[in-house]
């Protein structure tokens, strides 16, 4: 099994529907857990970061957190064509002595107007 | 001012030559990354260094070589290029291993 998971898409969802992204990790301590956005040609940046189960809302975009069934997801909320990117869920990871933030393969999302 | 920048932003080369990629940070971070990212857009780590010192070394050949001169710097140097070095190579930094990283701009490597 894959540390991170992502379904790799194309996701296409019309302007003003609800885009949901889904993530899998395999470190059941896992304690970080984030989603970047990347805009094609561009380089990641931050969306939202998680540490605690439930959800956390910013604008929107919400992150749920599930740390029994070991998922994260992002929703995103009135989809906007100016969202149409790659979101990569990164996850980190506990190894013996230092921690390491793995990122998923990415979902592609494309908002059709 | 650029949080974390890298140069340069496209390099084009022949297949043996060697090359150096530089990346700075001006937030004041402990930690910082190199990644690479593949065709098929998946971003693996390569290294990550935390206050000078080699955290994560993945199986990365020899070739590549990283070296932090300080806290705010991270150069990569690659000896004897090969095709397959071909990708977008991204320095990124954060305050600490399992925090937020923020990526520079990444650089554009074409090995012919």
């Amino acid at each position: 099994q894959k540390e991170v998971e992502q379904n790799s898409g194309p996701l296409s969802v019309p302007e003003g529907a609800i885009a949901s992204l889904n993530c899998t990790y395999s470190d059941r301590v896992s304690q970080s857990f984030f989603w970047y956005r990347q805009y094609s040609g561009k380089s990641p940046e931050l969306i939202m970061s998680i540490y605690s189960n439930g959800d956390k809302e910013d604008g929107r975009f919400t992150a749920q957190l599930n740390k029994a069934s070991q998922y994260v997801s992002l929703l995103i909320r009135d989809s906007q064509p100016s969202d149409s990117a790659t979101y990569l869920c990164a996850v980190n990871i506990r190894k013996t002595s230092y921690d390491k933030v793995i990122f998923g393969p990415g979902t592609s999302l494309s908002v059709i107007p | 001012d650029t949080a974390v920048s890298q140069t340069p932003k496209y390099l084009v080369t022949q297949m043996g030559n060697d090359k150096s990629i530089k990346c700075e940070q001006n937030l004041g971070h402990d930690t910082m990354y190199w990644y690479k990212q593949d065709s098929k857009k998946f971003l693996k780590i390569m290294f990550s260094y935390n206050n000078k010192e080699l955290i994560i070394n993945e199986t990365v050949p020899n070739r590549f070589s990283p070296k932090s001169p300080d806290k705010a710097h991270l150069n990569l140097h690659i000896n004897s290029l090969e095709l397959g070095d071909s990708a977008v190579y991204f320095c990124a930094s954060g305050l600490a291993e399992r925090e937020t990283q923020y990526f520079g701009p990444g650089t554009r490597l074409l090995v012919l």
